[in-house]
């Protein structure tokens, strides 16, 4: 069965520097994909950034960045030039690509507190 | 676009009520997904189904929880009778099938419901 793993229950940072949350997973599969999703106080799950593993190329969303490295199965989210607006729990989330495994397997989330 | 439709936001009700989360998945979404958020456990997919027939349900806790989706704008989650460790929020999500509009493999998540069980 696949996990995630998010070893960071929490993080700070201040306003307009940069910030990289951990995430690892543990697979057989050779083809999925892997997200970060943001929950803010009004609980609402919006998704951040998405990455298909066949993709050598890191995904890229504005200020948001991933590092993905399939060997050593991380996959990490940058968030530059940080605002308080991105005050949330971050979950990062995998997703096998065969038809069966299509419900999303999280971790346990990551809480960044943003500080002026 | 509406988003996927979670009813009630709030829902507060005594051990041993029979409780129903309602969920309107977006438009076209063939695959419909239910999760429980706690903070014990995290998030944790209860159910999910694909045009309408429940696919894998092995996240569901126990016979007190059921899940149904009638036709494919509706689906429930029933808990009866309803406990308090059952408090959490839900979470319901849909998603388009391979090639749908061009936002394949994103799932798009409800508002929850958060349920609180005296």
């Amino acid at each position: 069965a696949q996990t995630v793993t998010q070893s960071q229950p929490e993080m700070s940072v201040q306003e307009a520097e940069t910030v990289t949350l951990s995430c690892t997973y543990d697979t057989s599969e050779s083809d999925y994909y892997l997200f970060w999703y943001k929950q803010p106080p009004s609980r609402q799950m919006i998704l951040v950034i998405r990455q298909e593993a066949y993709k050598q190329q890191n995904a890229t969303e504005n200020r948001f960045s991933v590092n993905f490295q399939k060997a050593a199965k991380s996959f990490s989210l940058k968030i530059s030039d940080s605002q308080l607006g991105d005050a949330a729990m971050y979950f990062c989330a995998y997703r096998s690509a065969i038809p069966s495994g299509t419900a999303l397997i999280f971790g346990k989330g990551t809480t960044l507190s943003v500080s002026s | 676009d509406a988003g996927v439709i979670q009813s009630p936001r709030h829902e507060v009700t005594e051990m041993g009520q029979e409780v129903t989360l309602r969920c309107k998945p977006i438009s076209g979404h063939d695959y419909l997904f239910w999760y429980r958020q706690t903070m014990m456990r995290g998030l944790e997919l209860l159910i999910y189904f694909n045009n309408n027939v429940p696919i894998d349900d092995s996240g569901m806790p126990e016979d007190r929880f059921s899940a149904k989706m009638p036709n494919a704008s509706f689906s429930t989650l029933k808990i009866q009778p309803s406990e308090p460790r059952d408090s959490a929020v839900y979470f319901c999500a849909s998603r388009g099938g391979t090639g749908f509009n061009g936002r394949r493999n994103e799932q798009f998540f409800g508002p929850g419901t958060r349920l609180t069980v005296l």
